[in-house]
């Protein structure tokens, strides 16, 4: 009965390289949200997908920043050429239903703590 | 746009006190609010949902109320305990079912 899980926990990047995040939805659920924790502020929402869908990324920064939710396999976020102000934690939720026709929570992963030299 | 604010940001009581952290939010077209627990260098923890037609939910020493007329929810906890330190966060879910978060309180409970 394992809950979100995200890998790696930990990542350092130097400025120019890409950040991969990785993100398993708990089982059977088919909806999942990203979040950034910048140091200092509180969580920001950036993209929400179903299962092969990008259903809103509003959040998200137009540029350098993609996310994904492959038929198969976990969600991914990826920034390309990070700069040091990608630095924060990420994470991610993902909720059996979409969460406003419900009473299901979103339930979330530890997150990846990404730092960028 | 939705705004969630809670105050205080950051709180010290001494172990036994009850005590209550305030959420307020600009728009009442909300579909339900959590109350989370995140602990350092950690994932949040879903504590209560309150839906938008209830007024409170209630888990073991934890009390949260919705009011949405006024824009407020409260979480209260009875009888701290030092293993109740932990920043406490509240968010809404309005259309989008993304989630809109506070700033957090930050509580200390001291033995």
């Amino acid at each position: 009965n394992a809950g979100v899980m995200q890998n790696p926990r930990h990542l350092v990047r130097r400025r120019g390289q890409e950040a991969r995040l990785r993100c398993s939805p708990m089982k059977g659920h088919s909806h999942v949200y990203w979040y950034r924790q910048l140091p200092e502020e509180g969580l920001k929402f950036m993209v929400y997908l179903q299962k092969e869908n990008i259903i809103d990324e509003s959040g998200m920064p137009k540029e350098r920043f993609s996310a994904e939710f492959p038929k198969e396999g976990p969600s991914i976020l990826r920034i390309q050429q990070v700069v040091r102000g990608d630095s924060a934690a990420y994470f991610c939720a993902s909720s059996l239903v979409a969460v406003g026709s419900s009473n299901q929570p979103q339930h979330f992963g530890d997150g990846t703590r990404l730092s960028i030299l | 746009k939705q705004e969630v604010t809670q105050i205080p940001a950051a709180l010290s009581v001494p172990e036994g006190e009850n005590l209550v952290l305030n959420c307020s939010f600009t728009d009442s077209a909300i579909y339900n609010l959590q109350w989370f627990r995140q602990d350092p260098g950690k994932g949040l923890t879903s504590l209560l949902l309150i839906q938008s037609s209830q007024r409170e939910q209630t888990s073991g020493r934890l009390n949260a109320s919705l009011d949405k007329s006024s824009g407020r929810s409260t979480l209260y906890i009875a009888a701290s305990q030092p293993g109740d330190s932990a920043t406490y966060l509240c968010a809404l879910t309005g259309a989008g079912n993304m989630l809109t978060f506070g700033g957090g309180t930050r509580l200390m409970v001291k033995p």
